[in-house]
Formats: C-alpha cells, structure tokens, sequence
C-alpha cells in the first residue's frame, strides 16, 4: 500500500502562532483530504485537495502531486485547534490515513 | 457533502458482548466503509460495505468478528462481537462523495471493560 508519513508528530504552540504541518505519501494518489480530529473523536473535513492551494479562514493547505507532499498552514493559531490533524489519501477504492500530527495550542 | 448520523456515541460494555453501531447517511451512497482508532493511533479500514452484498474485509478483520449489514442506500450497521478490552476504540463510519472526497460519522467510542 501507500505509505503516507506526517510530521512533526507532536508540536506545542502558544496561542496566537503559527504552524506549518506536512504531508508525504510515496506514490501517485487520486485525492488528498485534511481532517481534524478534536478531542471527542469527531473527525471534520478540513480540506479536499488533490493539487493547488485552497483557504478557508485562518487554514490554508497546499498540495503538489507532482512531489508528493502536501502542507497544511494554521495561522493566529487558538485553543480551539488543538487535537489531532490527518491527511488521507485515496487511490482508487482504497483511503490510506497518515499518522497523525497532535497539536495543543496553550492560552 | 453528504451528513451522516452515527449512533450511540458513546458506549461502555462488558467483555463478552456485542454492540452494534449505526450510520444513517442523508443520501443514497453506493459504498459505506467502517473504520477502527484504536487509542493513540491513527484510522484503520475495517471493511467496505455494498449495498445488496456481502461486506470486504481488510487483511486482519473477520466476519464473524464484525458483521456488517447493508439493507440499503442510505444505512449500514457494524456489529462488534464477542468484545474483549482490546476492542476499545473509536469506531466511525465513512462514505465518498465525487465531489467532495470523504465524510465521516462522528464516531462511537466503546470501552469495554
């Protein structure tokens, strides 16, 4: 299968930062997705981003298929961000999930 | 996007039982796929669920393990069996839209004890 690696796996911020999270997968994919995970589990679509730049707000997220990695930027970061940020990538019928980058954001 | 509404979402049981989790999905979907996090990890795929067939089990999950029901289009339940402490875990369930990639239930988190 697809191999689909995130770093940093862990990061710390002070409220107010900025971050830059990344993605990197080892073949051509069909699709890529950002999903936060917030503490009770929920997992919400951030992005769907198979190639280009797209913003929402204070998130933005960039992905070159052609390098095989893709960024996800949080800017003036607040509590509210933190948990848990994933990346999954779909090839055909299959949706391969990264490992995770945990994020606290600290008042 | 497609709204799914899982249930329960949340559950303790004990070891022995089984707890079948429902999706509800607000439009007709021609595949549902169920998920397993186990603690600290990220998302496993359990099965891929077809309306009218038999679920696909991936490398590790069994049927008798997790049966699946698929009456129709816009439903689809997960049963965990037997359950043991190891069964702990988020359990969600996912359909792919064209246009939107995938969305997600908001998950059931069982502990069994």
């Amino acid at each position: 299968g697809i191999q689909v690696e995130q770093s940093p796996p862990d990061l710390i911020l002070q409220e107010g930062a900025n971050s830059t999270l990344r993605c990197n997968f080892s073949d051509s994919v069909n699709n890529l997705q950002w999903f936060h995970q917030n503490p009770w589990g929920q997992l919400i679509n951030l992005f769907y981003i198979p190639s280009g730049t797209k913003q929402n707000g204070r998130l933005s997220a960039t992905t070159v298929a052609t390098e095989r990695y893709s960024l996800l930027y949080i800017s003036s970061s607040q509590t509210t961000d933190s948990g848990v940020y994933f990346c999954a990538i779909s090839r055909g019928n299959q949706f391969y999930f990264g490992t995770g980058t945990s994020l606290t954001v600290i008042p | 996007s497609a709204v799914i509404s899982q249930k329960p979402s949340r559950d303790i049981c004990q070891r022995g039982t089984s707890l079948t989790i429902q999706c509800q999905v607000d439009s007709q979907v021609t595949m549902m796929f169920w998920y397993r996090q186990q603690p600290g990890q990220s998302l496993t795929l359990i099965a891929t669920a077809n309306q009218g067939s038999e679920a696909t089990y991936e490398s590790g999950f069994v049927i008798d393990k997790f049966p699946i029901s698929r009456p129709n289009l816009t439903f689809s339940t997960l049963t965990v069996s037997n359950m043991s402490p190891e069964d702990s875990s988020i359990y969600l369930c996912s359909v792919r839209g064209m246009d939107y990639g995938y969305t997600f239930g908001s998950g059931t988190r069982l502990t069994v004890v």
